[in-house]
């Protein structure tokens, strides 16, 4: 079926980096563009970005610029977020979801990664 | 970028009819998606474009739109719809599907 499955949760120091992935299965992985949403403890979700599967071309939202970087692996149909020089307010959980275009809408959804960053 | 405007908390009784709404500038050019999330899990689309409902999202659930406010309308509220809601829409560029609301907490009482 259809499904994108994320890598296992994280604990990290800060300053250190985390690379979360997003392995797609059951449809054509560059068919459809991958954006991350961010969600805080008890807090809501917000929009990272997201990526062109068929380019590359990655896209940033404001307030993820400089240290959030989104790359492919289009021959293992994985997306990956990797986040550098982490600071404790990048304690969060991190979805990947498909971007549905013909929807206007994220159809489906990984199951979340939760990185910790704690001294 | 623009603003997508949520109720923080609504309630409705069991079985009872309940709307969800979601205000933002976006709603008067672009249709609102809807998310339900459930403690724990991710989140899960429910409603797309103008009303439109994904395989196995029981069809009480429907979407409207009118002026600059979306709504969300669950007809007969089951206990297994207590959950936070968050509306999805284009930033005021219209490129991205890039602005959440704060989400509302629907209970079931």
């Amino acid at each position: 079926q259809v499904q994108l499955v994320q890598s296992g949760s994280e604990l990290k120091k800060p300053g250190a980096s985390v690379k979360v992935s997003c392995k797609a299965s059951g449809y054509t992985f560059t068919s459809y563009a991958v954006t991350w949403v961010r969600q805080a403890p008890g807090q809501g979700l917000e929009w990272m970005g997201w990526i062109n599967t068929n380019t590359g071309n990655p896209t940033y939202a404001q307030g993820f610029t400089g240290r959030f970087v989104f790359s492919l692996d289009t021959s293992v149909s994985t997306a990956y977020l990797q986040i550098n020089s982490l600071k404790a307010e990048d304690t969060a959980v991190y979805y990947c979801a498909r971007d549905a275009n013909w929807a206007d809408a994220f159809d489906i959804w990984g199951q979340g990664t939760m990185v910790t960053v704690s001294s | 970028s623009s603003e997508l405007t949520q109720d923080p908390a609504v309630s409705v009784a069991l079985g009872q009819t309940v709307s969800i709404t979601c205000q933002g500038d976006s709603l008067r050019s672009f249709y609102a998606s809807w998310y339900q999330q459930k403690p724990g899990q991710a989140p899960v689309l429910v409603i797309y474009g103008k009303n439109n409902r994904p395989s196995g999202i029981p069809d009480r659930f429907s979407g409207s739109t009118s002026g600059n406010t979306a709504s969300l309308t669950i007809t007969g509220a089951q206990a297994e719809d207590e959950a936070d809601y968050y509306c999805n829409s284009r930033d005021s560029s219209g490129n991205h599907l890039g602005v959440f609301g704060g989400g509302t907490k629907l209970t079931v009482l």
